[in-house]
């Protein structure tokens, strides 16, 4: 089925550790974003990307970083994982910004310990 | 101003009432405001959607109602149902200006 796939589906990470979220489209969308999701606090997004080699920070971007090298494939980071960054995490693409477009992947859900 | 209030965070209904869900916003840049509905376990996914040059949407039982001057809009779920019961999301974007969304409200229908 054509959408957005995150891997992995859950993690636990120690502090300090460093992972990477990956997000796969099949749809040949240009924009990509990662979002976290907190109790309360609703969707937060955290960095984009408008199309292949580019990003761009979101409202939350402390401690991540992100790379677009392809077009299908949008990459989140955690450098050194804080109890903070526990969280779900959100893939989303789209055909434009038009939020019309937006696909949301099932989310990762991360524990820092 | 890039926030998106929304209220009531949880909501309650009886099966066959009418569920109500507000949303307002600051920023008049906004020009797309949709709604979205999170299963537990899955993805937010697009429910319905409104462009400010109107005041009312319908699709099937699911309306939004807008209020520019107010900067307020709102989703009216008729008739609901226990496969209803759901996270409902609303945002609200300027077509990749800005991303914004609500906090979420949790609706429980009632068998």
């Amino acid at each position: 089925n054509a959408g957005v796939t995150q891997t992995p589906k859950f993690r636990v990470l120690k502090t300090g550790q460093s992972m990477t979220l990956l997000c796969a489209q099949d749809m040949n969308h240009e924009y990509m974003y990662w979002y976290r999701q907190d109790p309360g606090m609703g969707l937060r997004l955290i960095h984009y990307s408008v199309g292949e080699g580019t990003t761009a920070k979101g409202e939350v971007p402390d401690g991540y970083n992100v790379s677009r090298l392809k077009k299908q494939n949008f990459l989140l980071g955690l450098e050194s994982a804080a109890p903070s960054q526990t969280s779900v995490y959100f893939c989303a693409s789209s055909r434009t910004g038009d939020s019309y477009g937006y696909t949301f992947g099932s989310g990762t859900r991360l524990t820092v310990v | 101003q890039q926030q998106v209030k929304q209220s009531p965070q949880s909501l309650i209904v009886q099966k066959g009432g009418i569920s109500i869900i507000n949303c307002a916003y600051e920023n008049t840049a906004f020009d797309y405001f949709p709604w979205y509905q999170q299963f537990p376990g899955k993805g937010p996914a697009l429910l319905i959607a409104i462009r400010p040059d109107v005041s009312e949407k319908k699709e099937g039982r699911f309306t939004i109602s807008f209020n520019k001057s107010a900067k307020q809009f709102s989703l009216h779920i008729m008739d609901s149902q226990p496969g209803d019961s759901a996270t409902y999301f609303c945002a609200a974007t300027n077509y990749g200006q800005n991303f914004v969304f609500g906090p979420g409200t949790r609706l429980s229908v009632l068998p």
